[in-house]
């Protein structure tokens, strides 16, 4: 199994401030056939399943505020929020889909300071 | 746009099995993958497992002996048994869309808490 770790497991960050999750795969989730990284972010608030955010590492949804940035290749990937709001209070997963079982973080906290 | 409800008991004996159903409306079953993901109260998510709507599955390894999904695409639908349930099986478990083998899941439901308690 593809193991993910994130880090922090918790953070808090100031209104209008940037918030930086990390996530680290056990072995590298990028096709080099493709050369696409296979590996997702979401975000859940209390009461409510995960909502996809990004995919191919870097893609947004649609939908999803440009202030959401997906970036990373291989094992190591980072999930940025350039200027926090308060709605964005929630848990942060990342998820791999290289290879089964499909696998995710630990998950990240991220509430305001 | 796609809507998915799980329904099923919310309380089941532990050594018993335990059953869900996705009911999907808004799309047609076919041409996705079909997951059920769960998250222990106050922890991660662990996907199970999906079945594609040919009827085709994949487990995850360690729920693999106990686990079977299948497919109704009549009823545009799809379920969950979890054989053999214990304390460690409490869960929100979610029903959710892929539209590859090996992919995100862009549609969610909105989760049901089965717990197992005598």
């Amino acid at each position: 199994d593809i193991v993910m770790t994130q880090s922090p497991d918790s953070l808090a960050v100031s209104l209008g401030e940037r918030a930086t999750i990390n996530c680290k795969s056990s072995q590298s989730v990028l096709n080099r056939s493709n050369n696409k990284n296979y590996l997702g972010w979401y975000q859940q608030k209390p009461g409510q399943p995960p909502k996809l955010l990004i995919y191919w590492a870097s893609t947004r949804e649609s939908g999803v505020p440009d202030r959401f940035s997906g970036s990373g290749s291989g094992t190591d990937f980072t999930l940025t929020i350039s200027s926090l709001q308060a709605e964005d209070v929630a848990v942060y997963y990342c998820q791999q889909y290289y290879s089964t079982p499909l696998t995710f973080g630990q998950g990240t906290k991220l509430e305001i300071k | 746009q796609v809507h998915l409800q799980e329904s099923g008991p919310g309380l089941v004996k532990p050594s018993e099995t335990l059953s869900l159903t996705c009911n999907v409306s808004g799309d047609s079953i076919s041409g996705f993958y079909w997951s059920w993901i769960r998250q222990p109260p106050g922890k991660g998510l662990e996907w199970i497992g999906h079945v594609y709507y040919s009827g085709s599955t994949t487990y995850n390894p360690s729920l693999k002996s106990r686990v079977t999904i299948s497919v109704d695409t009549s009823k545009n639908q799809f379920s969950l048994k979890l054989t053999s349930v214990t304390a460690a099986d409490t869960a929100v478990y979610y029903c959710a869309r892929s539209e590859q083998w090996l992919s995100w899941f862009d549609s969610w439901g909105q989760g049901t808490l089965v717990s197992v308690s005598s």
